[in-house]
């Protein structure tokens, strides 16, 4: 089982949709959890962290599952600059490797 | 005042030439990170420095040396380049375990 795995995608959806992908991860000492935004041509950036209860920012809502070693990432109501890829990442308790999921491409449409 | 500042943000030169990435963060972190993104878009971590010791380095040739003189402070040299070197690299910063902040990429292209 690979460390951090994501479907790839593209997943198009129209705007105003809601849109949900999941991140599996193999590791079961992690410890946080974050979903970061990274647009073309550009650095990653810190979309949310992931708390075990669960967490809202706006139209964007994480969730974790320790039991089933999955973090999901939901997005209502959505818009075309949420159009970009979405990366799963997980940093475990002690060997301070940090590691990304390889993304998930989203394009909302018109 | 960009917290995670790399440069170049554009490098081409040929093979078998020596470069260096400079990266430098304003934001009083403890660990700097450099990422690799290849063609497939993959971010896969090559060295972590944390209080300028090593402390991860991936399956990255030895032709990649980090150089961290101060905490705040994470270079990338890489001799003798090779055609598969090209990619953008990523450097990053954080408290030990916590978020990531990322400078902006420089693109490395080996001709």
């Amino acid at each position: 089982r690979k460390e951090v795995e994501q479907d790839p995608g593209p997943f198009n959806v129209p705007e105003g949709a809601t849109v949900a992908f999941n991140c599996t991860y193999s590791n079961s000492a992690s410890q946080s959890f974050f979903w970061y935004r990274q647009d073309c041509r550009k650095e990653p950036k810190l979309l949310m962290s992931v708390y075990s209860s669960g967490n809202e920012d706006g139209r964007f809502t994480a969730q974790l599952n320790r039991a089933s070693q999955y973090i999901s990432l939901l997005i209502r109501d959505s818009k075309l600059s949420d159009s970009a890829t979405y990366l799963c990442v997980v940093a475990p308790g002690r060997d301070d490797k940090i590691i990304f999921g390889k993304g998930t491409r989203l394009h909302i449409l018109p | 005042d960009t917290a995670v500042s790399q440069t170049p943000k554009y490098l081409v030169t040929q093979m078998g030439n020596d470069k260096s990435i400079k990266c430098e963060q304003n934001l009083g972190h403890d660990t700097m990170y450099w990422y690799k993104q290849d063609s497939k878009k993959f971010l896969k971590i090559m060295f972590s420095y944390n209080n300028k010791e090593l402390i991860i380095n991936e399956t990255v040739p030895n032709r990649f040396s980090p150089k961290s003189p101060d905490k705040a402070h994470l270079n990338l040299h890489i001799n003798s380049l090779e055609l598969g070197d090209s990619a953008v690299y990523f450097c990053a910063s954080s408290i030990r375990g916590g978020k990531l902040f990322f400078g902006s990429g420089t693109q490395l292209s080996v001709l």
